[in-house]
């Protein structure tokens, strides 16, 4: 059962790009959460999402960013006209439905922006 | 407003020996807790947790002491291995809510051999 996959794993973007990242949770996990790591900081919750469902999205900037989960593919999180304080580390995280405890990490997506 | 925080930022022991890693809380709603070790460029990997209604679990050399009254948490690693060197997350969460995790800032252990 292969983990939870990001890619890409690495992300340069100039201002005002836009940067796509994908996660594919774990087979049989229908729960997502989106985390943010900034340099010398924790994790810090941005997004949890179920399948074409947005659950809380009470972590997320208000402006720039979105995320989504369709009924196939991966869950993407969107920065829109990215600016240098995005550049961070971005985990996702997947839960199977029977134990919402248990949170899976994937290895993360690391996004410079110049 | 940190709800979660782990005020020592590194930790250094001697292999063998007991590393202790603290957490506190400030959030009496939350009712699970977890501990995480994360190697540079990797993802979090969990490492333990335990329940509210606990005091105590213990997992090989690892064990998670729970002191609801003080709200706080540690992590006892015994005998420490220099494989053990990583940075180590506390985290907290809430059964009622979405199950996010609230995490601290991390405490990086060096074990020397």
């Amino acid at each position: 059962n292969a983990g939870v996959m990001q890619n890409p794993r690495h992300l340069v973007r100039r201002r005002g790009q836009e940067a796509r990242l994908r996660c594919s949770p774990m087979k049989g996990h229908s729960h997502v959460y989106w985390y943010r790591q900034l340099p010398e900081e924790g994790l810090k919750f941005m997004v949890y999402l179920q399948k074409e469902n947005i659950i809380d999205e009470s972590g997320m900037p208000k402006e720039r960013f979105s995320a989504e989960f369709p009924k196939e593919g991966p869950s993407i999180l969107r920065i829109q006209q990215v600016v240098r304080g995005d550049s961070a580390a971005y985990f996702c995280a997947s839960s199977p439905p029977t134990s919402r405890y248990e949170q899976y990490f994937g290895p993360g997506t690391r996004l410079t922006v110049t | 407003d940190q709800q979660v925080k782990q005020n020592s930022p590194s930790l250094s022991v001697q292999e063998g020996r007991i590393s202790i890693l603290n957490c506190d809380y400030t959030n009496s709603m939350f009712d699970y807790f977890l501990w995480y070790k994360k190697y540079p460029a990797e993802g979090p990997t969990f490492l333990i947790s335990i329940s509210s209604i606990k005091d105590k679990n213990e997992d090989g050399r690892f064990t998670v002491f729970l002191n609801k009254s003080a709200k706080h948490l540690s992590l006892h690693i015994v005998p420490s291995q220099p494989g053990d060197s990583a940075v180590y997350f506390c985290a907290a969460s809430v059964a009622s809510g979405t199950y996010k995790y609230i995490f601290g800032t991390g405490t990086r252990l060096k074990v020397l051999a």
